[in-house]
């Protein structure tokens, strides 16, 4: 089966930086990947779809690229409540895959 | 607005059954596909199973094939998990979530989530 890996697994960072994640797939996914948020005790919600198209309701300070095997969530202008753990999932072909996730702290 | 909701998780012995549901409002049910992902203890998310907007087609990753069974009463709004033959490693919070118009795994509208223990 193919396997998502997410770098890197923890970061610290302030508020008003810039975040960047990156989902790497084991083989060529187009653009089928979403990014979600989980905030502890909380079920995940979905950020963005389609590798980089923001659901709605989601701040702009989202964004997603990427296409084929590589792809980047970032993050501008971290807010206090972007403070939580993030994935990425293949959706293209069953089974779909969740990466292991990174979680986003305060430095 | 859309809403998902589950019930029905608590304790199950090893090699037991459990059934659970989730419910939804808001949107065409029967247009959407649905999906079961799990989540143990402290641990990263899963996906279980998604089922087809008709219900005639069900898919299920490896760990759960054969013991569990994903339905959906298009009537009632409301889709199911039976499982049987329960292990500790399915031991989890059971998350229910909605695909959106674009894809099965964009998964917009998710459920609060339900606990379900496997122990003696």
């Amino acid at each position: 089966d193919m396997q998502m890996t997410q770098s890197p697994s923890s970061v610290s960072a302030s508020i008003g930086e810039t975040v960047t994640i990156t989902c790497r797939a084991s083989q060529d996914i187009s653009h089928w990947l979403a990014w979600y948020q989980q905030r502890p005790g909380k079920a995940p919600r979905l950020l963005i779809y389609a590798a980089s198209r923001l659901q709605t309701g989601v701040p702009s300070r989202f964004s997603g690229s990427g296409s084929g095997t590589d792809f980047t969530l970032t993050i501008h202008s971290l807010q206090p409540e972007d403070f939580a753990t993030y994935f990425c999932l293949k959706a293209n072909t069953f089974p779909f895959t969740f990466g292991p996730g990174t979680k986003v702290d305060v430095k | 607005e859309a809403q998902v909701w589950e019930s029905g998780g608590g304790l199950a012995l090893p090699g037991g059954s459990l059934r659970v549901s989730c419910e939804a409002s808001g949107f065409l049910f029967k247009a959407y596909a649905m999906t079961w992902i799990r989540q143990s203890p402290g641990k990263g998310l899963e996906w279980v199973a998604t089922i087809s907007g008709g219900g005639d087609a069900a898919y299920y990753s490896d760990s759960v094939k054969g013991r569990f069974t994903m339905s959906r009463e298009n009537s009632n709004n409301t889709v199911y998990l039976q499982m049987t033959g329960l292990r500790g490693a399915d031991t989890a919070v059971y998350f229910c979530a909605k695909g959106n118009s674009l894809g099965r795994g964009y998964l917009d509208s998710w459920g609060q989530g339900v606990l379900v223990t496997v122990s003696s």
